[in-house]
């Protein structure tokens, strides 16, 4: 299986201030129809996960642009430009181009 | 508006027997490849299990396979998972999931004596 790693695992923000976390995937993401199916997931507390990226790069309808993503091969980011209140709670990448699809254990972001 | 209303979760004893449904609304259910996707009480995601349009490919975690089986009714737009011999690593929320965009509400499935 394709292992996810995630840093940091937790992450104090200050608001108005840009936050970024990293994601590893064990293997190569490109699958046999040339894309990279890495995506990016935001679950706030109580909440279900709501997918914010897909592709690596393209925001899901109505994502807020502050969050954007990007990378290749097996490194990608999210980054927040400025952070907002309601940006608190847990991200998770996960990899969907090797089955089983595969998720990062999570980082937590939460004010400092 | 599109909706994923999941239902059948409880409690259950080790070694018993559940089956979770998915009902879908306000898209074309039958367009979409469907998922259940599990996270256990304080931890992370983990995908279950997949099934294409039509039923005809189906895929699991190692973990479920030969006890989990997916599967769905496009007359009905709805979804379902058969779960058989549970244990307690199973006890968690499982989300029924299109694509990996739209996620359900979930529901809490607790395996325990």
């Amino acid at each position: 299986d394709v292992v996810m790693t995630q840093s940091p695992l937790s992450l104090p923000v200050t608001l108005g201030q840009p936050a970024s976390i990293s994601c590893r995937s064990s293997q190569g993401l490109i699958h046999t129809d040339g894309n990279t199916y890495l995506n990016w997931f935001q679950q706030r507390p109580g909440q279900s996960p709501r997918r914010l990226i897909y592709k690596v790069s393209d925001r899901d309808s109505g994502v807020p642009d502050r969050f954007s993503g990007s990378g290749s091969g097996t490194g990608f980011t999210l980054k927040i430009s400025r952070v907002e209140a309601e940006d608190v709670g847990v991200y998770y990448c996960m990899q969907a181009t090797h089955w089983p699809f595969t998720f990062g254990p999570g980082t937590e972001v939460d004010f400092k | 508006e599109m909706q994923l209303v999941e239902s059948g979760g409880g409690l259950v004893q080790p070694g018993g027997s559940l089956r979770l449904s998915c009902a879908a609304s306000g898209f074309s259910f039958s367009s979409y490849w469907m998922n259940w996707v599990r996270q256990a009480p304080g931890k992370g995601l983990k995908w279950v299990a997949t099934i294409k349009e039509d039923g005809s490919e189906k895929y699991y975690v190692d973990s479920v396979k030969g006890r989990f089986t997916i599967s769905r009714d496009n007359a009905k737009n709805s979804l379902y998972l058969q779960m058989n011999s549970l244990r307690a690593e199973d006890t968690a929320v499982y989300y029924c999931v299109r694509g990996s965009e739209n996620w359900g509400q979930g529901t809490l499935v607790t395996v325990s004596s």
